[in-house]
């Protein structure tokens, strides 16, 4: 089927707002990652999600970010109350099992805040 | 804590090999991915290297050694469509990957 998809591709968002970034894994895959890129830099684990197991949310930066995932497939990230420094690439992966496996990207949801 | 390092660019001529070398100090080890990705795109999986030694895969090979905790991804017969940035990724064991920040090759005529 098709790849991990994810929406909006792009967003432009005033400082203090909050805004949801939509993740469609591949299906049947039960691992599903966000990382954010900044520019020049790293991918950043921020949270994971192995099937009905707590996500691991060791990486995200603050308070105001959090995920969830609704029936073991489609992921949703909030960032409440965006700061400039919010403003990267967030992207998604899904595996079919754990760490080990491949991950497949997402294209991406280029954030701007401005 | 976790490091892992790579050279932030290289550059290389069409038809030449190059050699991306990636070392890492990590809290756990059960694997080492090599990804590429274009500029805008998203990361896509090259290798995954989990034993010692070299894997090769084409006009791409990893090799790993476990106890200098270092790899390397080998091009061969590069071509311009190899520009692009890769990425090097180890597998903590914690069910997540690190990522180092990438390195940049740059492909010439």
């Amino acid at each position: 089927g098709a790849g991990v998809s994810q929406s909006p591709s792009n967003k432009v968002t005033e400082k203090g707002k909050d805004v949801e970034l939509r993740c469609d894994p591949i299906s049947g895959h039960t691992a599903l990652y966000w990382y954010r890129q900044s520019l020049g830099q790293g991918l950043e684990f921020l949270i994971y999600f192995q099937g009905n197991s707590a996500p691991d949310k060791s990486g995200l930066p603050s308070d105001r970010f959090s995920a969830e995932r609704t029936g073991g497939s489609v992921s949703t990230l909030t960032i409440q109350r965006t700061q400039q420094e919010d403003s990267a690439v967030y992207l998604c992966a899904s595996s079919l099992g754990e760490a080990n496996y491949e991950q497949y990207f997402g294209p991406g949801t280029r954030l701007t805040v401005t | 804590g976790q490091n892992i390092d790579q050279p932030t660019e290289m550059t290389a001529t069409e038809g030449a090999i190059v050699q991306i070398n990636c070392t890492y100090q990590t809290s756990g080890f059960n694997g080492l991915f090599w990804y590429q990705q274009h500029a805008g795109e998203a990361p896509t999986f090259l290798s995954y290297n989990v034993l010692d030694g070299l894997e090769e895969k084409g006009r791409f090979s990893s090799f790993l050694s476990r106890s200098k905790g270092y790899s390397y991804l080998l091009l061969k017969e590069l071509q311009m469509k190899d520009s692009a940035s890769y990425l090097c990724a180890v597998n903590t064991g914690f069910q997540k990957l690190v990522f180092g920040t990438g390195t940049r090759l740059l492909v010439s005529p």
